[in-house]
């Protein structure tokens, strides 16, 4: 049993280096998300897509970008690593598009240590 | 905005006493909630989901309420276990597929 693949499980990177963290999922959801979580703030949508082909911004998309190529993957880049995005991120997704779906599945997280 | 608050953010109990746990929203306007269980340095694994037309759900040790007129959800654990200790996060879903989290409380079952 799959469901959510993060990869790398944790890195630590130079400030200013490009980073993507890599995402992918078999269970067909139409919705993927990612959050990073923070001691102290709680989890923060960073960017989400309900379908393939489209993404939206979410609470803190300052200095990430997200495609959605297809259906299972939903890589996240950091263009310029600065410390501030040291974090541990999430990639989640869920079966959307109706009032009475959307359990949230997740990843098991990427730590990130920016220096 | 929606605005989810858990309290306590840590509770501490003895084995084998039942606890309740405690998750409020702000708007009512949701699809679903959520109970989440995470461990340190790992991912939220779902425990429970309750729709919005649902008054509880339950897995094993485990009941959750949902009163959507009055923004509360409880998740009752009972005969806690050492192994029960862990964060729990609560989650609501509303239109747009947003999900809204609570900060988490932090349990500690004590032997």
């Amino acid at each position: 049993i799959a469901g959510i693949t993060q990869a790398p499980t944790s890195q630590i990177l130079a400030a200013g280096r490009r980073m993507t963290l890599r995402c992918t999922q078999d269970m067909r959801h139409n919705a993927m998300y990612w959050y990073r979580q923070d001691l102290g703030l709680g989890l923060r949508l960073i960017h989400y897509s309900n379908t393939a082909g489209t993404t939206g911004k979410g609470e803190v998309p300052d200095g990430y970008s997200v495609s959605r190529a297809n259906t299972d993957d939903f890589p996240l880049t950091l263009a310029s690593a600065v410390p501030s995005q040291t974090s541990v991120y999430f990639c989640a997704s869920s079966q959307s598009g109706t009032s009475l779906s959307g359990e949230l599945f997740f990843g098991e997280g990427s730590r990130l240590t920016v220096l | 905005k929606q605005e989810v608050t858990q309290i306590p953010a840590a509770l501490s109990v003895p084995e084998g006493e039942n606890l309740v746990l405690n998750c409020s929203f702000t708007d009512s306007a949701i699809y679903n909630l959520q109970w989440f269980r995470q461990d340190p340095g790992k991912g939220l694994t779902s425990l429970l989901l309750i729709q919005s037309s649902q008054r509880e759900q339950t897995s094993g040790r485990l009941n959750a309420s949902l009163d959507k007129s009055s923004g509360r959800s409880t998740l009752y654990i009972a005969a806690s276990q050492p192994g029960d200790s862990a964060t729990y996060l609560c989650a609501v879903r509303q239109p747009g597929n947003q999900f809204y989290f609570g900060t988490g409380t932090s349990l500690t079952v004590i032997p």
